[in-house]
């Protein structure tokens, strides 16, 4: 069964400085994986997904995220943050691309000045 | 373009008193449908999901039921609150080759 391990529950982390939010799954099939942004009281918003292809992804608000199929992880990367991306971050993935997902325990982002 | 609605917003109900949140869904058709909770400081779990309309498959055993009486809404209800059922209620849709896009969700609190 798929499985998705988010490494770390709580992520502080200062204005400007870089940031990584760790992702892990468990599949022996291929896999659709994406990352969810959830600013508080809010739904969530697709921030990236990898379908196929190249295994570095670009998504909004500066993210990118890098597929490592020997590794199964999906790791969130952004080299400079902001306040404004203080939020729980999800990562999730599915057999295909409209279908059922599977969550992490999300990771929270805080950002300080 | 595509939008989800959700409400009521914000719901507080005593414990044994019915439940019925709506989702609809405008700008598509025959989309997927899924029901989502989360709890505080968890992450998110799937409780329904509907391929079409009167289809609904349920994930957990629990207290909640869905309904799909038209394309393009979902309904999740309960006959009688339990203190466990409070939490983040969202609502996803989906369509072929495309991610699931999320309402703003119902955060309901059970007294």
């Amino acid at each position: 069964a798929q499985s998705v391990t988010q490494l770390d529950s709580q992520v502080p982390v200062f204005e400007e400085a870089p940031v990584e939010l760790r992702c892990n799954y468990s599949s022996s099939v291929s896999v659709y994986l994406f990352w969810y942004v959830q600013y508080p009281n809010q739904g969530l918003q697709l921030l990236l997904k990898y379908l196929s292809g190249s295994t570095l992804v670009k998504g909004i608000n500066g993210f990118e995220a890098e597929f490592n199929k020997s590794q199964t992880s999906f790791h969130l990367r952004k080299p400079s943050v902001h306040i404004s991306d203080t939020a729980e971050y999800f990562c999730a993935v599915s057999y295909n691309q409209g279908g059922k997902l599977i969550f992490g325990q999300g990771t929270e982002l805080s950002v300080k000045p | 373009s595509q939008t989800i609605h959700q409400w009521p917003a914000t719901l507080v109900q005593p414990v044994g008193s019915p439940l019925s949140l709506e989702c609809t869904v405008e700008g598509t058709s025959n989309p997927n449908l899924y029901w989502y909770r989360q709890a505080a400081g968890r992450g998110l779990q799937l409780l329904f999901y509907s391929v079409g309309i009167g289809q609904i498959s349920s994930e957990v055993p629990q207290n909640l039921s869905a309904s799909r009486p038209q394309d393009r809404q979902f309904i999740l209800s309960s006959k009688k609150l339990l203190l466990s059922d409070s939490g983040f209620y969202l609502c996803a849709w989906s369509v072929k080759d495309q991610p699931q896009h999320f309402g703003d969700g119902t955060r309901l609190s059970i007294l």
